[in-house]
C-alpha cells in the first residue's frame, strides 16, 4: 500500500516550459487536491477534485490545470512556468472534505524552482 | 485578518517542558478542525482532530473555544523528536463547497 505517490519529486524549468507533475493514490480516495507551499504562507490549495472526471478551482488556481480522468491519479499542469510558480507542490487525498472524521493523506511533495 | 493565524515561532523548549500552541480561525461557521505536524521537508501528516469537548491522545491535548475562535494543541513531557512545525486546518463544511483552509504552521524546536 503505497499511499499517495507523487512524481517527479525535483525539478527545474525555464520560463515558458511547461511540465506536468503526477499524483497517484491507491486508497480508493474520492477527493484529491493539490497545493503549493511557499515560506510563510503555508499551504495554500490550487486545485481539486471530489470525484473522477470533476475539478474544482482552490485559492491560487491561475496558471495551473488539473485532470483527473481516473479515480486513483490527479494531473497537475504548468502551461508555461513563472518564476513566481517556484514552491513545493504537496498532492493529498481523503475520503470525505465534510466527514468529522476527514483525513488528508499527503504525498512526497515536488520541489520545482523555475528559473 | 487572516481566515487561520498562528504564531510562526520557534517556541524552544527544554525537553521535559510543557508547550501550548494556538491557533485563531475568523468563520464562525468552521465546524472541523484539526492540528498536523509536519517535519522539516517533509509532508505533513495528520496529528489530532479536534472536537468540541476536547480530546486527549498521550502527552497531546487538543482543546477548542468556540466563543473566542480558536484551537489549542497542548503538549506535555517534551520529546526531541516533537520537534516540527504544527499546522492547524480548519474547515467550514458546505458539502462539496467545503473549505479547507490551513494555518501556516509554528515552529517547535525541543533542546536538550
Amino acid at each position: 500500500n503505497a499511499g499517495v505517490t507523487q512524481t517527479p519529486k525535483f525539478r527545474v524549468l525555464k520560463t515558458g516550459q511547461s511540465m506536468t507533475l503526477l499524483c497517484a493514490q491507491d486508497m480508493n480516495h474520492e477527493y484529491m487536491y493539490w497545493y503549493r507551499q511557499d515560506p510563510g504562507m503555508g499551504l495554500r490549495l490550487i486545485h481539486y477534485s471530489v470525484g473522477e472526471g470533476t475539478t474544482a478551482k482552490g485559492e491560487v488556481p491561475d496558471g495551473y490545470n488539473v485532470s483527473r480522468l481516473k479515480k486513483q491519479n490527479f494531473l497537475l499542469g504548468l502551461e508555461s512556468a513563472a518564476p513566481s510558480q517556484t514552491s513545493v507542490y504537496f498532492c493529498a487525498s481523503s475520503y470525505s472534505l465534510g466527514s468529522i472524521s476527514y483525513e488528508q493523506y499527503f504525498g512526497p511533495g515536488t520541489r520545482l524552482t523555475v528559473t | 485578518r487572516k481566515e487561520v493565524e498562528q504564531d510562526p515561532g520557534p517556541f524552544n523548549v527544554p525537553e521535559g517542558a510543557t508547550v501550548a500552541f494556538n491557533c485563531t480561525y475568523s468563520n464562525s461557521a468552521s465546524q472541523s478542525f484539526f492540528w498536523y505536524r509536519q517535519d522539516c521537508r517533509k509532508e505533513p501528516k495528520l496529528l489530532m482532530s479536534v472536537y468540541s469537548s476536547g480530546n486527549e491522545d498521550g502527552r497531546f491535548t487538543a482543546q477548542l473555544n468556540r466563543a473566542s475562535q480558536y484551537i489549542s494543541l497542548l503538549i506535555r513531557d517534551s520529546k526531541l523528536s516533537d520537534s516540527a512545525t504544527y499546522l492547524c486546518v480548519v474547515i467550514v463544511v458546505a458539502g462539496t463547497a467545503s473549505k479547507l483552509t490551513f494555518g501556516t504552521g509554528t515552529r517547535l524546536q525541543v533542546t536538550l
